[in-house]
């Protein structure tokens, strides 16, 4: 079945530096526009990336824009976030999910992984 | 940026009553209108889109209607399992936004 397993979160400090992960089962990565979502404590749901199938494509929040890169390896079957210069705000549960083209419909999602940005 | 915004932001209720969770866009967004569920540690999960198809798998006592601004999610009587947070999303302009989220809770 279709399952979504984001990793590599934890505690960095600001300034710091994280990667994270999401690899993909179930279905083939290169047949869809896959994204990174976040929650933050106490708010809703915040879009912060998408990568185009082909990777043609990225698109950023501009909270992140110049700080965090989106990038798949196809042979892995998984997505990736680089996040930089990372600040107190980027403190959330990141999620990867999958929505056909550009239509920011999300049917599948992964459990999410906490980033936590602190002193 | 189009706004969301979710009323109530959080709403108590009893197993087998009727819920309405009420969506507004700060502009037209045709019926480019999602909602999601989500439970405490778990991935969100796709329950309407186009405002007002149901996601395959979701029991049919969920619903949706609206267009344009508003829109409304209905769940015509609440099962244990429903008690969660839900998420409306607008997929009609990038960048995509949600609202803020209903948490629903037993009464």
């Amino acid at each position: 079945q279709v399952q979504l397993v984001e990793s590599g979160g934890g505690l960095v400090k600001p300034g710091g530096s994280l990667r994270l992960s999401c690899v993909a089962s179930g279905f083939t990565i290169t047949e869809y526009y896959m994204t990174w979502i976040r929650l933050a404590p106490g708010k809703g749901l915040d879009w912060v990336s998408y990568i185009s199938s082909t990777s043609t494509y990225t698109n950023y929040a501009d909270s992140v824009k110049g700080r965090f890169t989106i990038s798949r390896d196809n042979a892995k079957n998984s997505l990736y976030l680089q996040m930089n210069s990372l600040r107190a705000e980027d403190t959330a549960v990141y999620y990867c999910a999958r929505s056909t083209s550009s239509s920011g419909l999300f049917d599948y999602w992964g459990q999410g992984t906490l980033v936590t940005v602190s002193s | 940026d189009i706004q969301m915004t979710q009323s109530p932001s959080s709403l108590s209720a009893s197993v087998g009553d009727r819920v309405t969770i009420t969506c507004r866009a700060s502009q037209s967004i045709s019926s480019y209108l999602n909602w999601y569920q989500q439970k405490p540690g778990k991935a969100p999960k796709l329950l309407i889109y186009a405002a007002s198809s149901l996601q395959s798998g979701v029991p049919s006592r969920f619903s949706g209607s609206g267009s344009g601004t508003d829109f409304t999610l209905t769940i015509s009587s609440l099962q244990p399992e429903d008690f969660a947070t839900y998420y409306c999303q607008q997929s009609y302009s990038p960048p995509i936004t949600f609202g803020q989220g209903t948490r629903l809770e037993i009464q």
